[in-house]
């Protein structure tokens, strides 16, 4: 079956760099939530959408920005990177009616 | 706002059974997910409880209690491979799950 997709799966980037991280979901899946996940951390609940609207907003820099397309994957831009942007970025998807969330691979970003 | 606690750490004994325990305070409430992570692994779902009671699945089992805000992870028979972290994360409103901050369970022989 499948699953969602996560790309690139690893980036490095210098600091005050911009990246953009990509997700798409399972196919029919009308949710797409961005985590991020520091060493040792718990993942941090960022942004989600529901049917390529901004549904909820959480602890998301203002530097950092996300977009769903009308195939529905979902795009996160962060710019002016930071050190502390090191992390691992989930996306998940699901459907409204099950409530269960697909996690991808995740994307690592590095930031030197 | 969203507060979930759990404990930090948790060892058990190989075969033996464990309970990971989850307090939550949200301002809505749908469900509560429990997930295990692999360190540098995507979370893999485990259950989904909305109404209260036991949810048993093979070796784990979840309880729910909403007028208490808990809930419980149980893991019976435990295996070396459970070595992981469990996350507890409540569905409290349209399109946001919040996690809590993830027991780190080790197994020993």
């Amino acid at each position: 079956a499948a699953g969602v997709i996560q790309s690139p799966r690893h980036l490095i980037k210098e600091k005050r760099e911009t990246a953009t991280l990509k997700c798409y979901p399972i196919p029919r899946h009308d949710t797409v939530y961005w985590y991020q996940q520091g060493p040792g951390q718990d993942p941090q609940f960022l942004i989600s959408f529901y049917e390529k609207m901004q549904s909820d907003k959480g602890s998301i820099p203002d530097r950092f920005s996300a977009q769903q397309f009308s195939d529905y994957h979902s795009e996160l831009n962060m710019s002016s990177l930071e050190l502390g942007d090191s992390a691992l970025y989930f996306c998940a998807s699901s459907w409204l009616g099950t409530g269960e969330l697909f996690f991808g691979e995740g994307s690592r970003l590095t930031v030197l | 706002g969203q507060n979930i606690d759990q404990p930090t750490e948790m060892t058990a004994t190989e075969g033996a059974i464990v309970q990971i325990n989850c307090t939550y305070q949200t301002s809505g409430f749908n469900g509560l997910f429990w997930y295990q992570q692999h360190a540098g692994e995507a979370p893999t779902f485990l259950s989904y409880n909305v109404l209260d009671g036991l949810e048993e699945k093979g070796r784990f089992s979840s309880f729910l209690s909403r007028s208490k805000g808990y809930s419980y992870l149980l893991l019976k028979e435990l295996q070396m491979k459970d070595s992981a972290s469990y996350l507890c994360a409540v569905s409290g409103g349209y399109q946001k799950v919040t996690f809590g901050t993830g027991t780190k369970l080790q197994v020993i022989p």
